[in-house]
């Protein structure tokens, strides 16, 4: 039972350059999240899905497009990746209310530097 | 609009207690509690429900104050272990979590 698996762990792209990253999980969850943390800051919401088929913007959604391909995948890519993009991205999933424990579930995150 | 946590930073010795803050400017429907560990994932410490305040820890408890959409993180005896940052979140409704500015918590011996 692996959670949220994020892929690749780590990244280096060239300014201009176009990449996807991957979010899978297993936990049967309906609500995913791409969050976004810069160094020494909190974490902002980028993208999210709160059901297969629907996708909504977060708080810093420009320069990102989003893909829920399936009920367990979520992908998020940058077109033209920029140097302001460089940061550790986190997937996210929070199921519907069950029992007392619904709060978000992290994948380990992806470590982006843009050059 | 992000929530506002205070302090900023925390620095306790083992056994110590700390309270942590967190305000917000729209009405909300829950407040949640993670703590984060360097160069690791958040992890969740606990929900609390519009209309309801809900435990999570023995030595970790918290409140919301639903007037004054304020919520409090209360660290009782602190250990070690609870060194990291702590960041709030806050529900609008029950689709959308925004988290908050952190707070930064460092326990010594």
């Amino acid at each position: 039972n692996a959670g949220v698996t994020q892929t690749p762990k780590f990244q280096v792209l060239k300014t201009g350059q176009s990449m996807t990253l991957q979010c899978a999980q297993d936990m049967n969850h309906n609500s995913m999240y791409w969050y976004r943390q810069d160094p020494g800051m909190g974490l902002r919401l980028i993208y999210y899905s709160a059901s297969e088929g629907t996708t909504d913007k977060g708080e810093v959604p420009n320069g990102y497009n989003v893909s829920r391909l399936n009920k367990r995948e979520f992908s998020l890519r940058l077109e033209s990746a920029a140097p302001s993009q460089t940061s550790v991205y986190f997937c996210a999933t929070k199921g519907r209310k069950t029992g007392t424990n619904y709060g978000y579930t992290f994948g380990s995150g992806t470590r982006l530097t843009v050059v | 609009q992000q929530p506002v946590q205070s302090p900023q930073a925390v620095i306790l010795r083992e056994g110590e207690d700390a309270v942590i803050n967190c305000s917000s400017s729209k009405a909300l429907y829950s407040v949640h509690w993670y703590r984060q560990k360097h160069g690791e994932a958040p992890v969740f410490l606990m929900i609390l429900l519009k209309g309801g305040e809900q435990k999570g820890h023995e030595k970790i408890s918290a409140s919301f104050n639903e007037k004054k959409q304020q919520s409090s993180l209360y660290l009782t005896a602190s250990q070690l272990s609870y060194s990291g940052t702590y960041f709030c979140g806050t529900e609008k409704s029950t689709d959308k979590l925004i988290f908050g500015t952190g707070t930064r918590l460092q326990v010594f011996p």
